[in-house]
């Protein structure tokens, strides 16, 4: 299968922007969806498609692409954002008919 | 309110064989595609599997780390979804969420449940 990487850990200062991306031949493909995840919860999905958030998701949270990376950024990074954030996609590899997550990226928000 | 809910985890010696169940509610179960995903101790999340609905074939397809130990079925007259484990392994040890999973040209995984924990020990 595919796979795709993250950076393991990024800090951001409070109020700030930050940036985590996702790198992969998958990507070539297709989009990347994005998973915030808080210790000892379940993932929730953030982004998903080109650029888009479930309902509650707040528009601090943003999503694009560009070749074989894709990226989350969270501008204005409140306390509340620090957690592990995964990305996904669709596997490209083989048959497409699976899928591949990225490694996690853990937010540190000071 | 959309919701899954886990359950069927313990712990099960190497070798051995456990059934996760995942209650669905909230939306048309039996148009959705669903699928497994899975996070050891400490470790990020894995994809296992998933079903496509009826209407859509309801075939299946694995991660190649379990695919032919696991199976994962659907009753859609009762709204769950089922994950049989068979010949576990101590790496198989995690929690398992199940998902709803869009599916069209991209893949995402909208709905979450909590997981239930599965121990693979001696």
């Amino acid at each position: 299968s595919s796979e795709l990487t993250q950076d393991p850990a990024v800090s951001v200062a409070l109020g700030q922007t930050v940036r985590i991306t996702c790198q992969g031949d998958s990507l070539r493909s297709y989009y990347a969806s994005w998973y915030q995840q808080k210790p000892g919860q379940a993932p929730v999905l953030v982004i998903y498609g080109k650029n888009n958030r479930p309902s509650g998701i707040p528009d601090r949270f943003s999503g694009s692409s560009s070749g074989n990376t894709a990226s989350l950024t969270i501008t204005g990074a409140q306390a509340e954002d620090e957690a592990d954030y995964y990305c996904n996609s669709r596997d490209s590899s083989g048959n497409h008919r699976g899928v591949v997550f990225g490694g996690g990226t853990k937010l540190t928000v000071l | 309110e959309v919701q899954l809910v886990e359950s069927g985890g313990g712990l099960v010696k190497p070798g051995g064989s456990l059934r996760l169940s995942c209650a669905a509610s909230g939306f048309t179960f039996s148009n959705a595609w669903m699928s497994w995903v899975r996070q050891a101790p400490g470790k990020g999340l894995e994809w296992v599997g998933r079903i496509k609905s009826k209407t859509d074939g309801g075939t299946t397809d694995y991660a190649a780390p379990v695919k032919g130990r696991f199976t994962i079925s659907r009753d859609d007259s009762k709204n769950t979804l089922y994950l049989q484990m068979n010949s576990l392994k101590t790496e198989d040890t995690a929690v398992y969420y199940c998902t709803t999973l869009m599916a069209g040209t991209n893949y995402y995984m909208d709905v979450w449940g909590k997981g239930t924990t599965v121990t693979v020990s001696s």
